[in-house]
């Protein structure tokens, strides 16, 4: 059983174009995320939501919108993609000490 | 605020060499220490953690120990292998800022034979 699956683990699309990103977690965790990971490996927090509340909103775009339907799940909707959204997007999940579970990525090539 | 910095890469080892990667932090409160491990075209793992000053994390024959003295938690490997290529990354969290994690920016390691 996969802890943290994330859809789609690629992702090709044209500049303008509107895309999701979803994310789920089977681990009962209360806090998920969103980083985002450029191509120096780089790795930078987007959104944390807590419970289904939103609780760290990082300096982005307001073209990025997380939804969190229910704890389980946190997904990610990119409006006018551009170029330099171009990036790995990582899901993950945590609870206090544990540490973080992370997905497997979704690469996004925006051409 | 809450920072992680580790040794700047790549770092490029034989095999059977010693490994050392050194993570200094500052942090706000009291903070839990993680390595994580990301192998090509995956996600991060995570490896060890150490939760309070003195404490030692070990995993898979990497070790850290949580140094409050110094701020450091410096990640060892006796006698890497192949397998052990990856990026490497230092992070901490506190749980005062909502479990957040700081991560600090990775550090390549190729292991040749």
């Amino acid at each position: 059983d996969t802890a943290v699956s994330q859809t789609p683990k690629y992702l090709v699309t044209q500049m303008g174009n509107d895309k999701s990103i979803k994310c789920e977690q089977n681990l009962g965790h209360d806090t998920m995320y969103w980083y985002k990971q450029d191509s120096k490996k780089f790795l930078k927090i987007m959104f944390s939501y807590n419970n289904k509340e939103l609780i760290i909103n990082e300096t982005v775009p307001n073209r990025f919108s997380p939804k969190s339907p229910d704890k389980a799940h946190l997904n990610l909707h990119i409006n006018s993609l551009e170029l330099g959204d171009s990036a790995v997007y990582f899901c993950a999940s945590s609870q206090p000490d544990l540490g973080a579970f992370f997905g497997q990525g979704t690469r996004l090539t925006v051409v | 605020g809450n920072s992680v910095t580790q040794m700047e890469g790549p770092v490029t080892l034989s095999e059977e060499a010693f490994l050392t990667i050194n993570c200094t932090y500052t942090a706000t409160g009291y903070p839990s220490l993680f390595w994580y491990v990301q192998y090509p075209g995956e996600g991060l793992q995570l490896l060890l953690k150490a939760t309070k000053a003195d404490d030692k994390g070990s995993n898979k024959g990497f070790e850290a120990t949580y140094r409050k003295e110094t701020t450091s938690f410096h990640l060892e490997k006796g006698s890497v292998q192949v397998s052990d290529s990856a990026v490497y990354f230092c992070a901490l969290t506190v749980n005062t800022n909502a479990g957040k994690s700081t991560f600090g920016d990775g550090t390549t390691l190729t292991v040749k034979p």
